[in-house]
């Protein structure tokens, strides 16, 4: 059962454009979403983060952007740079205030900048 | 401020042995949790721990199990190994109630 779901296995974008990363998940206690973004032989480092409270978080280059109703988020790179191109994880969890560290990850989407 | 550090990076074991796979914690973080990551998959939850004592589990037999140490790092133990255990296991700290995880660079385990 695949609660958080990254449809989107790959994306290509130019330089300087915008970039959309999908996610969509089902369980509809989550209540806090996180994106990740991964190098190769490196770790998943936290992007942004969004609480099911808000509809949006922006930080710098990077928006979330959270519907409820329709149980889906995105993550927004304006612009889209080079350094950008990586494996980007949603994340979820239903924790509240507990947080035993439980995130639920989606598949995963290679996005690739192109100069 | 050091990073989370695991150690090995990479591993081969044969089906049926035990493996042990290490993590410092991010310096300031009380809570240490593990993840399994196969291939084109996203990381799964395996379980965190907190003041020594496991705090939430995933959907994982028995057979994995872990320790805290007083110092916060930590070890994961897994038992009897399978075939399909080959995996990345990602280690993450942060401070309890806190989102902000750090994950080190991964185990790479492979069982033949």
């Amino acid at each position: 059962d695949q609660q958080v779901k990254q449809n989107s296995p790959s994306l290509s974008v130019q330089e300087g454009r915008i970039s959309i990363l999908n996610c969509d998940y089902t369980n509809s206690m989550f209540d806090y979403f996180l994106w990740y973004k991964k190098y190769p032989a490196e770790g998943p480092t936290f992007l942004i983060s969004i609480s099911s409270i808000k509809d949006k978080n922006e930080d710098g280059r990077f928006t979330v952007f959270l519907n409820k109703s329709a149980k889906h988020l995105s993550l927004h790179i304006v612009p889209s740079q080079p350094g950008d191109s990586a494996v980007y994880f949603c994340a979820a969890s239903a924790e509240g205030s507990s947080n035993t560290g439980k995130l639920i990850f989606g598949q995963g989407t290679t996005l690739q900048v192109k100069p | 401020e050091t990073g989370v550090t695991q150690s090995p990076t990479h591993l081969i074991k044969t089906r049926g042995q035990q493996v042990t796979l290490r993590c410092s914690s991010q310096s300031g973080h009380n809570t240490v949790s593990w993840y399994q990551q196969a291939l084109g998959q996203g990381p799964q939850f395996i379980f965190q721990y907190y003041r020594e004592e496991e705090n939430g589990r995933g959907n994982f037999p028995p057979r994995f199990s872990g320790l805290q140490f007083p110092n916060y790092s930590s070890e994961l133990n897994v038992n009897a190994l399978e075939l399909d255990d080959s995996a990345l296991y990602l280690c993450a700290s942060s401070l309890v109630g806190n989102y902000g995880y750090t994950f080190g660079s991964g185990t790479r385990l492979t069982v033949v």
